[in-house]
């Protein structure tokens, strides 16, 4: 039972252009979500987060959606740039249950100059 | 903060032998998970510890399996009677107090031959 997914496993973006990675879940404790970035033989990076109790959040170039009621958050990155290339993780966990994290499968983004 | 740091970065053994992983968390960081990823999924949660304390377990950790945070500072994780199915990438993470994002090592990529 996976309980959070990533539909696409790939996306392919010109740069300059905006990036938007899709993300669902079906478990309603979540009450928090993560996105990490990740390169090969590499640990998974913080991007940025966002609480259930808010619906966006915005880092730079990197904004976070979340809508608690169709269960489904995003990303989006503007303007995308060539080093943003690399598989994207979104992440849920709960606070009444240890804030272990669970990930969806990822999806790989390449940015094209 | 120096980041987390894992060691080994890289074992290769062969099936039925033991290995060690070491997690070193950032300092002052309490709560300390491993996660599990495997080629083309997201890491799955293994265990986590807050401060000495192991509170929880996955199903996935199998009496093969142990992990261990003697002094509440660094973490090892063992695996005994390796089979080839354990070959993975293993994460480990830390978290600092009552704050929800986690900070991953680098990893340690295990290849049972």
């Amino acid at each position: 039972d996976q309980q959070v997914k990533q539909n696409s496993p790939s996306l392919s973006v010109q740069e300059g252009r905006i990036s938007i990675l899709n993300c669902d879940y079906t478990n309603s404790m979540f009450d928090y979500f993560l996105w990490y970035k990740k390169y090969p033989a590499e640990g998974p990076t913080f991007l940025i987060s966002i609480s259930s109790i808010k619906d966006k959040n915005e880092d730079g170039r990197f904004t976070v959606f979340l809508n608690k009621s169709a269960k489904h958050l995003s990303l989006h990155i503007v303007p995308s740039q060539p080093g943003d290339s690399a598989v994207y993780f979104c992440a849920a966990s709960s606070y009444n249950a240890g804030n272990m994290l669970t990930f969806g499968g990822g999806t790989r983004l390449m940015v094209k100059p | 903060d120096t980041g987390v740091s894992q060691d080994p970065r890289h074992k290769i053994t062969k099936r039925g032998q033991n290995v060690t992983f070491r997690c070193d968390p950032i300092s002052e960081h309490n709560r300390l998970y491993w996660y599990r990823q495997t080629l083309g999924q997201g890491p799955e949660f293994l265990t986590y510890f807050q401060n000495e304390a192991q509170l929880e377990k996955s199903r996935l950790l199998s009496d093969r399996f142990s992990a261990e945070r003697p002094k509440g500072s660094f973490s090892t994780l063992e695996i005994q009677r390796t089979e080839q199915g354990d070959s993975a990438m293993y994460l480990c993470a830390s978290v600092r107090g009552s704050q929800e994002t986690q900070y991953f090592g680098p990893g340690t990529r295990l290849l049972v031959l």
